[in-house]
């Protein structure tokens, strides 16, 4: 079964920083582009980031971009997402996403004082 | 990086059909036919639906389809059924050398 579990959320401080996981299974992971997407309480999807299948290429939205570092571990069948200088406003629920196609169940992350 | 423009919210009865649209730009929707659409239900992750304008993947009832026209791309659900009731979310590649994807602001879907 193709299965992508998020870990790494939590209550942080503003300014603070967190690293999140992706755990996959089921599919050959480095043959697939990976995404974060975030989802607000109550709002829409918003694209993160992403990284293609051999780290060559990699992508941020203007929001995060100089803040967020995506990165994998093929040989782990992992993907992360560091967060640094978080602010109030990426407050939300992180999935990842195989190529768009298969997504996990997300993990939240609450930045507040 | 401007979300995508779709209807906030449509609504049909059992059996109708509806269609969402999603309006973008020649820099995404109209550049590339990379248009996906997901369907999300309270408290669940997206699920894909259409992709790259009008594939269903393996297991979406061929209810649903997809189409283009330039800068918008349209979902059509047919024969809606009460289970259709959800979120729906149209995004888009805009950049092939930075993985970059667009969504839009999402529909919300009411079976009457």
């Amino acid at each position: 079964e193709v299965q992508l579990v998020e870990s790494g959320g939590g209550l942080v401080q503003p300014g603070r920083s967190l690293r999140l996981s992706c755990a996959a299974s089921g599919f050959t992971f480095d043959d697939y582009a990976m995404h974060w997407v975030r989802q607000a309480p109550g709002k829409g999807l918003e694209w993160v980031s992403g990284i293609s299948w051999n780290s060559g290429s990699i992508g941020y939205a203007d929001s995060v971009k100089g803040r967020f570092t995506i990165s994998r571990d093929n040989a782990k069948n992992s993907l992360y997402l560091q967060m640094n200088s978080l602010r109030a406003e990426d407050t939300a629920l992180y999935y990842c996403a195989k190529a768009f196609d298969i997504w996990g169940q997300g993990t939240m992350v609450t930045v507040s004082s | 990086q401007s979300a995508l423009t779709q209807p906030a919210s449509v609504s049909g009865s059992p059996g109708q059909s509806i269609t969402i649209s999603c309006t973008g730009t020649s820099s995404d929707v109209g550049g590339y036919n990379y248009v996906s659409w997901y369907q999300q239900h309270p408290g669940k992750a997206p699920k894909l639906m259409i992709y790259d304008v009008s594939n269903r993947p393996s297991g979406v009832s061929n209810r649903f389809s997809g189409s283009k026209s330039g800068n918008t791309a349209s979902l059509t659900i047919s024969g809606l059924q009460a289970e259709d009731e959800a979120d729906y979310y149209c995004s888009s590649y805009t950049s092939s050398s930075t993985l970059e994807e667009v969504f839009g602001g999402g529909t919300k879907l009411t079976v009457l």
